[in-house]
């Protein structure tokens, strides 16, 4: 089956523009996740969506960063006003429920802000 | 606050030359820990998960251990292909949530010659 999808796989943008990162789940996945890889760093935690509300955005780095999911499936990573330091792999996942199980990984977006 | 440190940061092998890569964590209730394996410019791929002190679990030529306070993902005779990033991660109560969280560690990476 489908796995996780993301789009677009690569994006280039000048400071101060605006990006949307897309994020297609698992059919079936009630839960959804974004996490930020910055080069040689680990997976930080951006926000978990439950259907289609969002319990935890305590991941976003500012009010630049923005997300919705709609139809309990598609989401959508907004970032305005991009800087330099929002270089990096945005990577999504979804899982079966929100609770233990298992978190299936997208194959990122890689940002590059110049 | 959850944390976890994985260690080496980078590991170099013989190809059969076994070793074991460490993952220690503290956390407020560990609900799950998770071992994953991200190739270059791919997203995570899941290998196992562990939810008790003295669990283990195999897949092929690896075998992840977990105690209270770290796990371990053992490599035996490893081949060229194993050659990846390997991050693990853990899910805990942590603020009272009922959701999946990930930490994530800044992972080891692993290169295996021929």
């Amino acid at each position: 089956g489908a796995g996780v999808s993301q789009s677009p796989s690569n994006k280039v943008t000048e400071k101060g523009k605006d990006v949307e990162l897309r994020c297609d789940p698992i059919s079936g996945h009630t839960a959804l996740y974004w996490y930020r890889q910055r080069l040689g760093q680990g997976l930080e935690f951006l926000i978990y969506f439950q259907g289609n509300s969002a319990p935890d955005k305590s991941g976003l780095p500012s009010d630049r960063f923005s997300a919705e999911r709609t139809g309990e499936s598609v989401s959508t990573l907004t970032i305005q006003r991009t800087q330099q330091e929002d270089s990096a792999v945005y990577l999504c996942a979804s899982s079966y429920s929100g609770i233990n199980n298992e978190q299936f990984f997208g194959p990122g977006t890689r940002l590059t802000v110049l | 606050e959850d944390q976890v440190t994985q260690s080496p940061e980078a590991l170099r092998l013989q190809e059969g030359e076994s070793s074991s890569l460490n993952c220690s964590y503290t956390v407020s209730g560990l609900r799950g820990l998770f071992w994953y394996r991200q190739d270059p410019g791919k997203g995570p791929e899941f290998l196992f998960t562990l939810y008790s002190a003295g669990e283990e679990k195999e897949k092929e030529r690896l075998k992840a251990t977990l105690t209270k306070k770290e796990s371990f993902l053992h490599i035996t005779a490893p081949k060229p292909e194993d050659s990846a990033t390997y991050l693990c991660a853990v899910l805990s109560n942590a603020g009272g949530t009922s959701y999946g969280k990930l930490t994530f560690g800044q992972g080891t990476i692993l290169t295996v010659h021929p």
